[in-house]
Formats: C-alpha cells, sequence, structure tokens
C-alpha cells in the first residue's frame, strides 16, 4: 500500500478554519472507518486527535472534526488557534494486516 | 497514568541490528496490540508493524520483512523491536505505540492513543 496523499502544507487565519484532505483510505465497507489523525509538535511524539474518522479522544478539543467521502478523508480544524501550528498526519488500514501514514501536513497559523 | 517509556538512543555501524525496548505500565498489558512507527530525520511516520500483547502475534510491514522482529515479554511489560542489516536510510526516531482499548478483542487498526518518547537510532560508519 502506498502511503496516503495529504497536501505538504495548509495555512489559515487565527479563528478561521480549515481542512486537511487525505486520500487513498480505504473504501470497503469493513475498514472504511479505519482512519485515524495525529498531530505532532516538534521534537515530540505524535498524538491522536481523531479515530475511526471522526471520533475524539477523551481531552481533545471539538474544534477538531473528521469526514470521509469515497477515498478521502478530512480534517478540519474550526476556530483555527496559534496553539493548532503543528504537522498532522492522517493514517488507515493498508490491507493485508498492516497500516499506513500520509505524507504529512504542516499546518502554519497566520 | 497509562505511559510507554522506550530505552535510549543508540548508535550502529552499517550492517548491525539494533533493540529497542519499551515498557508498558498503567494499564493490563495483555489487551491491547502494540505498534511501531518509524520517522527519519525530517520525514513523515511510517508504519512498521505490530504485535497482539496477549499471543504474540505480529503482522510486518513489507518494507521491513525479513529485518524486522518484533516480540513481547508478558511478565516484564515490555515490548521489543529488533531491525537488522541497518543502512544509512535506517537512522532516525522510532516509536512504540499502543493501540486503543477496543472492548473484549483486540483491535489493530482504529488508532494509536499512547506513544513512547522515541528512540532515536543512528547508523553510521
Amino acid at each position: 500500500q502506498s502511503a496516503l496523499t495529504q497536501p505538504a502544507s495548509v495555512s489559515g487565519s487565527p479563528g478561521q478554519s480549515i481542512t486537511i484532505s487525505c486520500t487513498g483510505t480505504p473504501t470497503d465497507s469493513g475498514t472504511y472507518n479505519l482512519v485515524s489523525w495525529y498531530q505532532q509538535f516538534p521534537s515530540r511524539a505524535p498524538k491522536l486527535i481523531l479515530y475511526e474518522v471522526s471520533n475524539r479522544p477523551s481531552g481533545v478539543s471539538d474544534r477538531f472534526s473528521g469526514s470521509r467521502s469515497g477515498n478521502t478523508a478530512s480534517l478540519t480544524i474550526s476556530g483555527l488557534q496559534a496553539e493548532d501550528e503543528a504537522d498532522y498526519y492522517c493514517c488507515s488500514y493498508g490491507g493485508s494486516r498492516t497500516m499506513v501514514f500520509g505524507g504529512g501536513t504542516k499546518l502554519t497559523v497566520l | 497514568q497509562v505511559q510507554l517509556v522506550q530505552s535510549g538512543a543508540e548508535v550502529k555501524m552499517p550492517g548491525a541490528s539494533v533493540k529497542v525496548s519499551c515498557k508498558a505500565s498503567g494499564y493490563t498489558f495483555s489487551k491491547n496490540a502494540l505498534h511501531w512507527v518509524r520517522q527519519a530525520p525530517g520525514q513523515s511516520l511510517e508504519w512498521m508493524g505490530w504485535i497482539n500483547a496477549d499471543n504474540g502475534y505480529t503482522s510486518y510491514s513489507p518494507s521491513f520483512e525479513g529485518r524486522l522482529t518484533i516480540t513481547r515479554d508478558r511478565p516484564a511489560t515490555t515490548v521489543y523491536m529488533d531491525l537488522s542489516g541497518l543502512t544509512f536510510e535506517d537512522t532516525g526516531l522510532y516509536y512504540c505505540a499502543r493501540h486503543l482499548d477496543s472492548g473484549d478483542h483486540i483491535q489493530y487498526y482504529y488508532g494509536l492513543d499512547v506513544w513512547g518518547q522515541g528512540t532515536a537510532v543512528s547508523v553510521s560508519s
């Protein structure tokens, strides 16, 4: 399975909403919901922010939301804040008992 | 609290092997799968493989097939990642990560909710 495709960078101003796409996610009925998203700050371990496409772990802001359509999953961050500036990675089931990550998207808050 | 603590940085020669440990605490070790994820300098995350901490079953990325072995020691609640035949391209940060709780049956692909601090592996001659 090839890496999932994400835009290399996105940007937005404080208060705005941005969406990061992730293309290449599964479409089969048994695996289409196996999409997760991670936030990573420099020199820090990744942090899970969404699982099963749109579920937020406890403690994650509801400004983070997820959706999917066809083979593309999306992460939306609403009410953008300076502290959201980080790298974001999608991840999905890759077939044959594997997982695959996207190439990552650098979010810049202007 | 749930915690994964990894072993310290390693420097290896090309062709050598490296073994990184990941000590789990704060939860029932046998109830979750544990994954390994690599990140080369300035690059994206790369999934390596997982192990079922209960029965020891594993699955590996084809990118590492034949070079990667993941094992676990249940009494010690520790998982190990052993990578052989190291090349310069194996330099990077190696993370262990726990699959989130999924009820009675261990799952593998929903999401990784707890991560270790990472172990730097440098391959240099």
